[in-house]
C-alpha cells in the first residue's frame, strides 16, 4: 500500500463548478497535510495546509482532514480554467513530506 | 526576497557520467530538501539537509548523494549515471521549525541521460 493514495483522475469540471480531490494516507503519525497545485511543466506550488481535524478555507479553496478516517481533501469552489492543473497531496512526517502521485484536473470553458 | 534557486535548468550526460546540480535557499532557511520526479510519476524524497547535515535520505542507491554548505546552498551529485535517472529534480526549502508549514520549490533541474 502506497502511503500517500489519490485519485488517479483525471478530473473534469465545467467552468463554475466545484472540484473535489481526495487523498488517503496509511501513517497514523503524521503530523500535516498539504496541498500542492503543479501546472504542466512547472514545479510544484503550496495552496493548502492543514494540521488539525476540520475544515480550512481560503479565498475559493477549503481543506478537510479527519485524522480517524486518516483522509484529506480539497474542494476547488466556483473553478476556473486556470485551475487546470495537477493537485498534489502531501504528509509530513519524519523530517520529510510524502506525495501522492497526483490528480490531474481540467476545468472546461 | 528571491525564491529557492536552481541550476542549471537543463542538463545532458551520458550514461555513467556524474552530473552535479545546485540549489540556493531561500534567505533565512536553513533545510534543504531534494526530490526526483521522473515523467509520469509522483515526487520521490532524496535527501534531506539541515545547518550542514544530512538528516534523511530517501530509497535511493549510494550513487545519489550530496552536501550542503555553511550558507545553506546544496549540491546533489548522481554518480555513474543511468537513462532511469532522467527526471525532473527540485529542491525544496523551509525553515526547520517551520516545515510542517510546507515547503517552497525551485523551478527544478531538469536531467537527460542519453
Amino acid at each position: 500500500q502506497k502511503e500517500v493514495e489519490q485519485n488517479s483522475g483525471p478530473l473534469s469540471v465545467p467552468e463554475g463548478a466545484i472540484a473535489s480531490l481526495n487523498c488517503t494516507y496509511s501513517d497514523r503519525g503524521s503530523q500535516s497535510f498539504f496541498w500542492y497545485r503543479q501546472y504542466s511543466g512547472k514545479s510544484p506550488e503550496l495552496i493548502m495546509f492543514i494540521y488539525s481535524n476540520g475544515d480550512k478555507e481560503d479565498g475559493r479553496f477549503t481543506a478537510q482532514l479527519n485524522k480517524a478516517s486518516q483522509y484529506v481533501s480539497l474542494l476547488i469552489r466556483d473553478s476556473q480554467p486556470s485551475d487546470s492543473a495537477t493537485y498534489l497531496c502531501a504528509v509530513w512526517e519524519e523530517g520529510k513530506s510524502t506525495f501522492g502521485d497526483g490528480t490531474t484536473l481540467t476545468v472546461k470553458p | 526576497e528571491a525564491g529557492v534557486t536552481q541550476s542549471p535548468t537543463h542538463l545532458i550526460k551520458t550514461r555513467g557520467q556524474q552530473a552535479t546540480l545546485r540549489c540556493s535557499p531561500i534567505s533565512g532557511h536553513t533545510s534543504v530538501y531534494w526530490y526526483q520526479q521522473a515523467l509520469g510519476l509522483g515526487l520521490q524524497f532524496l535527501l534531506w539537509y539541515d545547518e550542514g547535515e544530512e538528516r534523511n535520505r530517501g530509497n535511493f542507491p549510494p550513487r545519489f548523494s550530496g552536501r550542503q554548505f555553511p550558507n545553506y546552498s546544496s549540491e546533489l551529485n548522481v554518480n555513474a549515471l543511468e537513462l532511469e535517472d532522467s527526471a525532473l529534480y527540485l529542491c525544496a526549502s523551509s525553515d526547520w521549525t517551520l516545515a510542517n508549514y510546507g515547503y517552497t520549490f525551485g523551478s527544478g533541474t531538469r536531467l537527460t541521460v542519453v
